[in-house]
């Protein structure tokens, strides 16, 4: 199957700082991706959903101006979280699909970044 | 609005015993269903899915799953569990495919021997 890279799968930061997480598909061009957050014992939450060349679309209730995406390649789509707080701390993990309209028979999963903010 | 139902946070059972995961969507329509998989600190790894056709969908590790449209289910099932299997197990339905997918809780599987 498709492979998808995520990087880093750890960092610890401290508050009021920034971080940016890289999500690359390393085989397939991905015109569309997908970021989640996992809290503790939670199931994944989409947070948004980040188009080749266009505006990320955020679910309900996720800052935009706090997560910051940028989808500027086929190959790779960013994650910063800004200024960020303990609570932003949670596991973070990217998806890449088809595009957008299209039905998208699976869904490729990087390994995961585990954000924890001190 | 879809929701993904998983009643069985943590499970435990012995090794070389049969497995059911149990999983419960809402949907107006035929979803797209999966099954992944997550060892402990890593992603996700798909399982099976079920798009359309047979409901009897087999998958990787001896894994199969089924879909019942008349129970809104699609319920994981292995017959004889390795040690290896311990892991968290995610059912998640996707409107449109793996697109947006929502995910339910997630049920814990340990493995004693």
């Amino acid at each position: 199957g498709a492979v998808v890279s995520q990087h880093p799968s750890r960092v610890i930061c401290k508050s009021g700082t920034s971080v940016k997480i890289e999500c690359r598909s390393l085989d397939f061009q991905a015109t569309t991706m997908f970021w989640y957050r996992q809290f503790p014992k939670q199931s994944l939450m989409l947070m948004a959903t980040s188009n080749e060349g266009s505006k990320a679309t955020y679910e309900q209730g996720v800052e935009k101006d706090k997560f910051l995406i940028n989808h500027a390649s086929l190959t790779l789509s960013t994650l910063t979280v800004t200024s960020a707080h303990p609570e932003d701390s949670s596991f973070y993990i990217c998806s890449a699909g088809g595009g957008a309209g299209t039905v998208n028979t699976e869904a490729f999963f990087g390994q995961g970044t585990r954000l924890t903010v001190v | 609005a879809q929701s993904v139902t998983q009643p069985d946070i943590h499970i435990t059972v012995s090794e070389g015993a049969s497995l059911e995961l149990r999983c419960n969507y809402s949907y107006g329509a035929t979803p797209y269903l999966f099954w992944y998989v997550q060892s402990p600190g890593q992603g996700l790894q798909l399982l099976l899915k079920y798009f359309s056709g047979d409901t009897l969908v087999q998958g990787i590790k001896g894994f199969e799953a089924e879909f019942k449209r008349s129970q809104s289910s699609f319920n994981l099932r292995k017959p004889s569990v390795h040690w290896s299997d311990a892991a968290e197990y995610f059912c998640a339905v996707g409107p449109t495919g793996a697109n947006n997918l929502f995910f339910g809780t997630g049920t814990r599987l340990t493995v004693i021997p």
